[in-house]
């Protein structure tokens, strides 16, 4: 049974058209992630949630926001798409942040595509 | 700030052979390391794990990783590879006091017949 859940897989979005991805999860877990990753490079930690406090990361455009309303989502907004934006968008969760952060669940990932 | 490089971006190996992935890390403090696991169109899966106590740390599926501090290295290895271990590769550290992963930008781990 999945427990992190990303819809959906693939999302097709205009140039500066906002775009929502969403992220669920069944772990009860404090901490949820979005990280982006481009065609072959490292996945890049974009900002967490602990519980309700949000965490910037410094490098992250404000053309990426995100939302908690509850403990098992969250959504990763792009106000303005563009062409580099393009990108496999990963959410995962963790029991706690860290010594505690032993293990990271993923979701599947959304493609996103900008045309 | 920390960083990790995995030195090769593709290993083609023969089933049944030896294979080692090569991770080095670069950090002022100490730090945690991983080795996590993405098979096509699935999440990333942690595969192993370096917290403290032996530098040897083994998974399920026959992968281990051996934590050099000296060589500041978490190379994985396996001696015989299956056709099922074709998947992406990526190690990642986390400074033992944030949690956080920083991830290298992965191997693919190609497993012929």
């Amino acid at each position: 049974d999945a427990m992190v859940i990303q819809n959906p897989r693939y999302q097709v979005t205009q140039f500066g058209k906002p775009v929502t991805l969403s992220c669920s999860q069944t772990l009860n877990h404090n901490v949820m992630y979005w990280y982006q990753q481009k065609s072959s490079q490292a996945p890049k930690l974009l900002f967490h949630y602990y519980d309700k406090d949000f965490n910037n990361e410094a490098d992250t455009p404000d053309n990426f926001q995100s939302r908690r309303p509850n403990t098992s989502f969250c959504f990763l907004d792009i106000r303005s798409p563009g062409l580099g934006d393009a990108a496999m968008y990963l959410c995962a969760t963790s029991r706690d942040l860290g010594p505690a952060n032993e293990k990271l669940f993923f979701g599947s990932g959304t493609q996103l595509s900008v045309l | 700030a920390q960083s990790v490089t995995q030195l090769d971006s593709q290993v083609p190996v023969f089933e049944e052979a030896p294979v080692e992935l090569r991770c080095n890390y670069s950090s002022s403090v100490s730090v945690y390391l991983f080795w996590y696991v993405q098979y096509p169109n699935q999440g990333l899966q942690l595969l192993l794990k370096y917290l403290s106590g032996s530098t040897l740390v083994e998974s399920i599926n026959g992968f281990e990783a051996e934590f050099n501090k000296s060589q500041t290295s978490f190379h994985l290895r396996k001696p015989s590879v299956h056709i099922s271990d074709t998947a992406e590769y990526f190690c990642a550290v986390s400074r033992s006091n944030t949690g956080k992963l920083i991830f290298g930008q992965g191997t693919t781990l190609q497993v012929k017949p």
